[in-house]
């Protein structure tokens, strides 16, 4: 059974450019949900995806945005790239219904560094 | 609002016992804490749902007292492997978990 995973695991741009992040969900999973990681710090909600939609949306200007695809797939796009935005970007997956009750896991990630 | 860990750091000795506490200003609908070692993603490791809930999992254990909005991670009889990063998670009513800053744990032999 694959578990979350996400592509491509390191990649450097230059501020400035744009990025897209690639995540494919845990088998059974249709909620996608995205998180930064600077160094030292806790992942920081970006936002969730489910039916294709965005659900809820954290604290990030409009330059991330994303897509759900009807495989459950998702991506996140970050334009006009800053020295900010340098971390790891990590995609979990969970099942809704019991909302509360479902364990939510990541993938390994994907390392972005703006130079 | 995220959650408050504590402590930030700590340093033990192989078998030593260690408790990482997690409080919220908000009604938590679940509790979620999750252990990062140093270039690798989160990895679950348990979940707490109703208040006064206790879960286990080998020597690591967990309570959450729902009224007090607050969860404590219990790990006993430490080994190396647990060294790493202590995260909980508070989940809201929109499924959106909010992570603390981490506990830095570090287990020497």
């Amino acid at each position: 059974d694959a578990g979350v995973t996400q592509s491509p695991t390191h990649l450097i741009k230059t501020r400035g450019q744009q990025v897209t992040l690639r995540c494919s969900p845990k088998s059974g999973h249709d909620t996608v949900s995205w998180y930064q990681q600077a160094l030292g710090q806790g992942p920081q909600f970006i936002f969730q995806y489910y039916e294709e939609e965005e659900r809820q949306r954290g604290n990030f200007p409009d330059r991330f945005s994303g897509h759900q695809f009807p495989n459950y797939s998702s991506e996140l796009n970050v334009n006009a790239l800053l020295l900010g935005d340098s971390a790891l970007y990590l995609c979990a997956s969970s099942y809704p219904g019991q909302v509360a009750g479902n364990t939510i896991y990541f993938g390994e990630g994907s390392w972005l560094t703006v130079v | 609002q995220q959650p408050v860990q504590s402590p930030q750091a700590v340093i033990l000795r192989e078998g030593e016992d260690a408790v990482i506490n997690c409080s919220s200003s908000k009604a938590l609908y679940s509790v979620h804490w999750y252990r990062q070692k140093h270039g690798e993603a989160p990895v679950f490791l348990m979940i707490l749902l109703k208040g006064g809930e206790q879960k286990g999992h080998d020597k690591i254990s967990a309570s959450f007292n729902e009224k007090k909005q607050q969860s404590s991670l219990y790990l006993t009889a430490s080994q190396l492997s647990y060294s790493g990063t202590y995260f909980c998670g508070t989940l809201n009513a929109g499924n959106m978990l909010t992570f603390g800053g981490g506990t830095r744990l570090m287990v020497k032999p």
